[in-house]
């Protein structure tokens, strides 16, 4: 089944403790994003890549990281999180057009 | 930046009714498409409709757009309380070399709710 998975999808952790979020995809897809979502300000795009070792910031890079190691693969890298990244993540893929969404992983920085 | 703002933020009609939900963005787009959440979940994409279309129709939906205003409408036609969602456009934006880099820019969103 063609499909975008995140892990973990729900994280408690404390101000910080370097964590990573996972992203694949199954679709060989070039281009991969993360967003974040939080009440009141919709979808804002973290980081994007259009392709392997390709990596741009979206419009709220800060306090992350990612890497493109391999096609299938996007992690989200918080090195040092702060209770301001708490939030509900999204990583999708796209072939070039519409784009597939994984199913959100919730996090909450204490 | 945020480039689709959705209109209405929030949107209540009863069952049966029409709903139509707008969208305006500020750059040349090679193409617009709509997405819907359900409370919490990931995007699920509804229709794309390209920069030399205007309007397009999927099942219920309707995706009109007109590139001189730089705007969009999306309506869903007898609605049903199963379409109680969040409704995002996006836009995919020319770059300076004439193309896309496959990096949507979402909306805020409209919070439709359909009452039975």
């Amino acid at each position: 089944e063609a499909q975008v998975t995140q892990n973990p999808r729900y994280l408690i952790t404390v101000t910080g403790k370097k964590l990573t979020v996972t992203c694949s995809q199954n679709m060989n897809h070039e281009y991969m994003s993360w967003y974040r979502q939080d009440p009141g300000l919709g979808l804002r795009q973290i980081y994007y890549s259009m392709n392997v070792e390709v990596t741009d910031k979206g419009d709220v890079p800060e306090g992350y990281k990612v890497s493109r190691k391999e096609k299938r693969n996007f992690p989200l890298i918080l090195e040092s999180p702060s209770p301001n990244q708490t939030s509900l993540y999204f990583c999708a893929s796209s072939p070039g057009t519409r784009q597939y969404f994984g199913p959100g992983t919730r996090l909450t920085v204490l | 930046s945020q480039q689709g703002e959705e209109d209405p933020q929030a949107l209540s009609i009863q069952e049966g009714e029409n709903a139509t939900m707008n969208c305006s963005y500020k750059t040349s787009i090679n193409n617009l498409q709509w997405y819907r959440q359900n409370s919490g979940r990931g995007l699920v994409h509804l229709i794309l409709i390209r920069s030399n279309e205007r309007e397009k129709h999927s099942g219920r939906l309707r995706v009109t757009l007109d590139t001189s205003k730089k705007s969009s409408s999306l309506l869903i036609t007898a609605s049903r309380a199963a379409d109680t969602a969040s409704y995002f456009c996006a836009t995919d934006p020319i770059y300076y070399y004439g193309g896309s880099q496959g990096n949507l820019i979402f909306g805020k969103g409209t919070k439709l709710s359909v009452k039975p």
